[in-house]
This record gives C-alpha cells, structure tokens and sequence, in this order.
C-alpha cells in the first residue's frame, strides 16, 4: 500500500489555467505538507497542516491554496498558473509524536507540473 | 528560525571509494536530523537519521555523526555502489516545534 499518494504524477497545462493535485496518506498522521521543488532541487516548505488547521505558510503566492476536508487529505490549488510554477511538488506527512525510530517524514512520489 | 546549509552540491566518487556529505545548522532547538535519499523520479526516502543524544549512528555502508556544540552533521557513505547515486539530502528539525528545514542537497555520483 503506497503511504502518501499524489495524484497526477505529470501535470502539462498552459499559462492561466488552475489545476490541482491531490494528496492522500494512510498513515495515520496528523499533519501534512506541501513542498515545492525547483529546478535546482530545492525543497521548499509551503504549506503544512495539522488536523485539518493551517499551521504553516510560507511565503507563497495567493494563487495557491491549500484544502484539507479530513486529516487524510492535502490537496493544493493553484489558479491562474504562470512559467515559474513549473516545478515538481511533493506531499508530505507526519505523526506528532516520534517514537523511536519512527520516520518523522514520509513524502510521496511528487508531481511535476509543467506550464507552457 | 533554522538556516541548514549543506556541502557539497555535487560529489563524484569511483565505485568503492567513500563519500562524505556534510551539514551545519543554527538553531539549539533542532533535536532529531534525518538523512533523506531522494533518486531519479522518486519522493526523497529517509536512510538514516540522529538524535541529539546521539554522536554516532551506523546502519551497514551508512553513518551519521553529530556534533552538537559545533551544530553541524554528516553523512558518510562507505564502499560506495553505482545504486548509491542520488541526491542527499540533510533536515535539522525542532521535533518539539513540529518545524522541519531541509539542507540544499547534495548530488552524488558514484562512478563505476
């Protein structure tokens, strides 16, 4: 069973158009993410959830929006697209408490968006 | 908040050889630091990581040291494998705060 999955995995669309991806985990855990990776293979942290509540957002454009209906569920919205989205974005999620050797951070496979 | 900065960008090894990757972070708070492996076409998987407790921690060709009073951490991959190739990547993380700050990767290639 894949723990986070995203969906779609290659996303092609013209500029100004909105699309999103959606994110699901079956993990059990209680916060999500969303980070975006460049073409230098950056990760930068845009969004993180907590129960269904914002707790993080960075400094991110307001054409991207996150939603979460369940604790299972981070999709990202992103309307009016230009060039400089294009990248490759990846879901996240977490527990709130660490066990030992626990994997605080599990990712899902990304989806690369490509605006033209 | 954290700054992480990671070294090198980019790493070449010949096959058998052992590949050091280090990392340097600012803020005390940060407690637990994970090692991510991220290859071609793939979300970045953890390898190995380390508590704040901890100086040294192996898992077979893997090691992770930290030195707290330095603040800075390191990857050191030994009898390096063609499969090692990927793009490493180090997080220092305040497990306290929930905050989670990623180093700027690491390229290896491993060259057979």
């Amino acid at each position: 069973d894949t723990a986070v999955s995203q969906t779609p995995k290659y996303l092609v669309t013209q500029m100004g158009n909105d699309k999103s991806i959606k994110c699901e985990q079956n993990l059990g855990h209680d916060t999500m993410y969303w980070y975006k990776q460049d073409s230098k293979k950056f990760l930068k942290i845009m969004f993180s959830y907590n129960n269904k509540e914002l707790i993080i957002n960075e400094t991110v454009p307001n054409r991207f929006s996150p939603k979460s209906p369940d604790k299972a569920h981070l999709n990202l919205h992103i309307n009016s697209l230009e060039l400089g989205d294009s990248a490759v974005y990846f879901c996240a999620s977490s527990p709130d408490r660490w066990s030992s050797g626990a994997n605080v951070l599990t990712f899902g496979a990304g989806s690369r968006l490509t605006v033209l | 908040g954290e700054n992480v900065e990671q070294h090198p960008s980019t790493l070449s090894v010949q096959e058998g050889d052992s590949a050091v990757i280090k990392c340097t972070y600012s803020d005390s708070a940060s407690n637990y630091f994970p090692w991510y492996k991220q290859e071609l076409g793939k979300g970045p998987q953890l390898i190995i990581d380390i508590r704040s407790n901890v100086g040294e921690k192996k898992d077979q060709r893997i090691a992770v040291t930290l030195n707290k009073t330095a603040k800075h951490f390191s990857l050191h991959i030994t009898e390096t494998q063609p499969e090692d190739s990927a793009v490493y990547f180090c997080a220092a993380i305040s497990l306290r705060l929930n905050q989670f700050y990623f180093g700027t990767g690491t390229s290896l290639t491993v060259i057979p």
